[in-house]
Formats: structure tokens, sequence, C-alpha cells
């Protein structure tokens, strides 16, 4: 069984603050880790696919980090905006199934 | 871009009826992948396709669950007969494959309503 765990389960902020949270996944048969940015009723939008070990990728006030030896990867958020409040996922594709497996999300609410 | 395309967006439906979901793909995507998100599971992979093949179907919860993808522009997900537990939105997600950077795209989602 693949297990893809992500905490805190929910953040509340206040906007300016700055935030992070955590991806858990297999260290084995990886293949990429990907993040997804999710509002209610909406479709999840991409916002990183990382593939290599110690990968960091950014955009905007968003970034990301990877370590796929120890099997974790961590969210970061400068400066948060009352408008990134959603539920940010990750998920893990493994080598040998391809499939992309989700975390249950971390919900996050930037109060004004 | 068109991008992933599901239908119906919202159904709402009476138990024991038959459900169908459609999807369309990203043109030049060859894996699609169908989700379930519900409150208590989140998301849910229930099928993986590449290049038109079922590759890995373990996620389908049971019997009343069929997928199919004829070619590699449309699938399906059908539910027969539907219950109330099914009430779910169900989404689909095509990427292409060969790289590993690769990123999901995913649809809209159908909101479904089992009553």
């Amino acid at each position: 069984i693949l297990n893809v765990e992500q905490s805190p389960q929910s953040l509340h902020v206040q906007e300016g603050d700055s935030t992070n949270f955590t991806c858990s996944f297999p260290s084995s048969n990886f293949y990429a880790l990907h993040w997804y940015r999710w509002e209610t009723a909406k479709s999840p939008e991409a916002l990183f696919v990382m593939t290599l070990n110690g990968d960091e990728k950014k955009k905007g006030r968003i970034s990301a980090t990877l370590n796929t030896k120890e099997g974790y990867s961590y969210l970061y958020i400068k400066g948060s905006q009352p408008e990134d409040s959603a539920t940010y996922l990750c998920a893990f594709r493994s080598s040998n199934t391809g499939k992309l497996i989700f975390g249950q999300g971390t919900t996050l609410q930037v109060k004004p | 871009d068109a991008g992933v395309i599901q239908s119906p967006r919202h159904e709402v439906t009476e138990m024991g009826q038959e459900v169908t979901l459609r999807c369309k793909p990203i043109s030049g995507h060859n894996s699609l992948f169908w989700y379930r998100q519900t409150m208590m599971r989140g998301l849910e992979l229930l099928i993986y396709f590449n290049n038109n093949v079922p590759i890995d179907d373990s996620g389908m919860p049971e019997d009343r669950f069929s997928a199919k993808m004829p070619n590699a522009s449309f699938s399906t997900l059908k539910i027969q007969p539907s219950e109330p537990r099914d009430s779910a939105v169900y989404f689909c997600a095509s990427s292409r494959t060969g790289n590993s950077g690769n990123t999901i795209y995913f649809g809209e989602g159908s909101w479904l309503t089992v009553v």
C-alpha cells in the first residue's frame, strides 16, 4: 500500500505570515512528486512536478523542496495572502506502477 | 488548449439508475486517470489507462463500476446500478508519458448525487 501523508491537516495564518507544510511519501520506487493547489468547486491546479532528489522549485511566493532518500517534500508560502487560501495536495507517482497517489491535503486559511 | 473536458458537470439521479460520466483528455496525452473525491477519503484513484489500455483498476470499488477508453480521445466511467454512497465528485485527469516531469492535468469534475 502506498501511503502519502500530509501535515498539518489544516492551518490558519494571518495575512503576511510565512508558512510551510510537509508531504511524506515512500522512499522506494520514486518517479515524481506533484504539488497541487485546490480551491473548492474547481479542479486541482498543478503547482510543481519534482523529479530529482534535492530539487527546489519556485513560483512567485510559493516554493518546494524534495528529499527522495528520506521521502519528504516541503511546500513554503512566503507572505501569505487571503487568495492563497486553498487545499494544497501532494501526490506521489511510483516508478513501478505509474499511479499518482494523493495525500489528504493541507487546508490553508489566510485571514486578512 | 481546451484542457481535460468532463461531462456532465452535475448529475442528480435516483438510486438504481445507470450513470455514465465522460472524459475527453488533452490532445496528445496518452495517460488517463479517473479519481473520486469524497470528504472521508480525499482523492482516490479508481483506474488508470495508458495508451487506451487499463493498467491498474485496483481502485475501482466494486463490480458496479466500470471504465472504458475506446480511443485516445474519449473515456467513460459507468456506475450501474448507482447507490447513494456513490455520491462524490469524479475527476478525470490526463498526461503524457515517457517523462517523469510531465504534469498531470485535471478536468473540472463531475458532481454526482444519488438520491
